[in-house]
């Protein structure tokens, strides 16, 4: 069974502080999935790497995958309150049926205070 | 666009009980599952279809079947509630060709047995 081990599990920032997730295994894993979930919803898709140490950034939102492709980060720059929820890593990996399989970390919840 | 519907959004019932969670999608996706959230776990998959007539059991099946009659449709069915399995339910649908492949959340069902 492949994990992944999320931290921290909270993080409670002010407004403009820069901060980082991370996403780490002891597996390899083909891709891996940012996702954001607020109250009530489900969550949504913010990026996928695939390549071991590839970069993208979205905004100020810049997600690495690691060289060896066991872990992730994200950081976010100048934290705003919008920012504010449930940031899910998850990997899967590629072949058969395993391509839509997603293991999920436990989610960071992410408080930004104005 | 609806996307990924899930009904009900809230349910109580009583231990011993039975009922079934409706999904549906209208993607055409190949690839649907089911994931329960609970704190500090993430999201952990109950069960998944790569496709109509096939399933398959993911991490935490027990307590839940499924069956994929059609491409759309992906019912979570209880069989005998416990209070263990009072969770937040999310229905996911995917395609499954591509590594980068986006999974579409429901909105979720909040499941509690009482």
């Amino acid at each position: 069974t492949q994990l992944l081990e999320q931290s921290p599990q909270f993080l409670s920032i002010q407004e403009g502080e820069n901060l980082t997730v991370y996403c780490n295994s002891s597996s390899v894993f083909s891709s891996l999935q940012w996702y954001r979930q607020e109250p009530g919803e489900g969550p949504v898709l913010l990026v996928t790497v695939v390549t071991g140490g590839e970069v993208k950034k979205l905004k100020r939102l810049t997600f690495q995958f690691g060289d060896a492709r066991k872990d992730s980060s994200l950081h976010i720059t100048a934290a705003q309150p919008g920012d504010t929820g449930l940031y899910l890593c998850a990997g899967s990996n590629a072949g058969g049926t395993s391509y839509g399989k997603l293991t999920f970390g436990q989610g960071t919840i992410l408080t930004v205070h104005p | 666009n609806a996307g990924v519907t899930q009904t009900p959004k809230f349910q109580v019932l009583k231990t011993g009980q039975s009922m079934t969670l409706q999904c549906a999608q209208d993607m055409n996706h190949e690839y649907m599952s089911w994931y329960r959230q609970d704190p500090g776990m993430g999201l952990r998959l109950i069960h998944y279809s790569v496709g109509a007539g096939i399933t398959d059991q993911g991490e935490v099946p027990n307590g839940y079947n499924v069956s994929r009659s059609t491409t759309e449709d992906f019912p979570l069915r209880l069989l005998s509630a416990a209070p263990s399995q009072t969770s937040v339910y999310f229905c996911a649908s995917s395609y499954m060709a591509t590594l980068n492949t986006e999974a579409f959340f429901g909105q979720g069902t909040r499941l509690t047995v009482v």
